[in-house]
């Protein structure tokens, strides 16, 4: 599977668009870019998934880049609950054997 | 109605002893794994089930068991514990129906082994 790089961590305000950009510069055509989440102390969360279009669910947007090499998720509106690690995974068995890196440390400030 | 809910939350013990948790999901799911979180917090697969048959054994030592009764739970066994072993242990599920296989993770179990 391919290896994601991510920042370490990112601050953002509340209310405001938090943008987490991940680089999968290796990735293969049947690989799918998935976003991950965990809370301090608790297990991690499913957010979105995407191949090659654009994604949205009632979480976030996933925009991947037209050559598939990086991809930037988008919490529209962070809330103060959306401080957590943000793991972006690229894997090719359609999400049964997930690899988590480090994740971006993402902090929302009122 | 906890989907995912694993036993105990926290489980302190000796070196050298037994011990299990147990993970038991009411999604539905035919597909169950354990993942470890160590200190540094890289999470990683430890193994897979589906449908009670192993699918996943990452180089796990041979101290660790998984045991799948039904498709609904997994438990984990521990042998002849090690200080290494400390860590938070998490049981997630998901669907092989359902293609991708998002993965519904519990509350995880703490362990410490002193």
């Amino acid at each position: 599977d391919a290896k994601t790089t991510q920042p370490t961590s990112m601050d953002c305000a509340e209310g405001r668009a938090a943008n987490l950009p991940c680089n999968h510069s290796t990735i293969s055509g049947n690989e799918y870019v998935y976003w991950y989440r965990q809370i301090h102390s608790q297990g991690p969360q499913y957010i979105i998934h995407g191949l090659k279009n654009n994604e949205t669910n009632e979480m976030a947007s996933l925009i991947i880049t037209e050559d598939r090499k990086s991809s930037t998720l988008i919490l529209p509106h962070a809330t103060l609950r959306d401080t957590a690690v943000y793991y972006c995974i690229v894997e090719r068995t359609s999400g049964s054997r997930l690899t988590f890196g480090e994740g971006t440390q993402l902090t929302v400030n009122p | 109605d906890t989907a995912v809910s694993q036993t105990p939350k926290y489980l302190v013990t000796q070196m050298g002893n037994d011990k299990s948790i147990k993970c038991e999901q009411n999604l539905g799911h035919d597909t169950m794994y354990w993942y470890k979180q160590d200190s540094k917090k890289f999470l990683k697969i430890m193994f897979s089930y589906n449908n009670k048959e192993l699918i996943i054994n990452e180089t796990v030592p041979n101290r660790f068991s998984p045991k799948s009764p039904d498709k609904a739970h997994l438990n984990l066994h521990i042998n002849s514990l090690e200080l290494g072993d400390s860590a938070v242990y998490f049981c997630a599920s998901s669907a092989r129906t359902a293609f991708p296989y998002e993965q519904y993770f519990g509350p995880g179990t703490r362990l410490t082994v002193t």
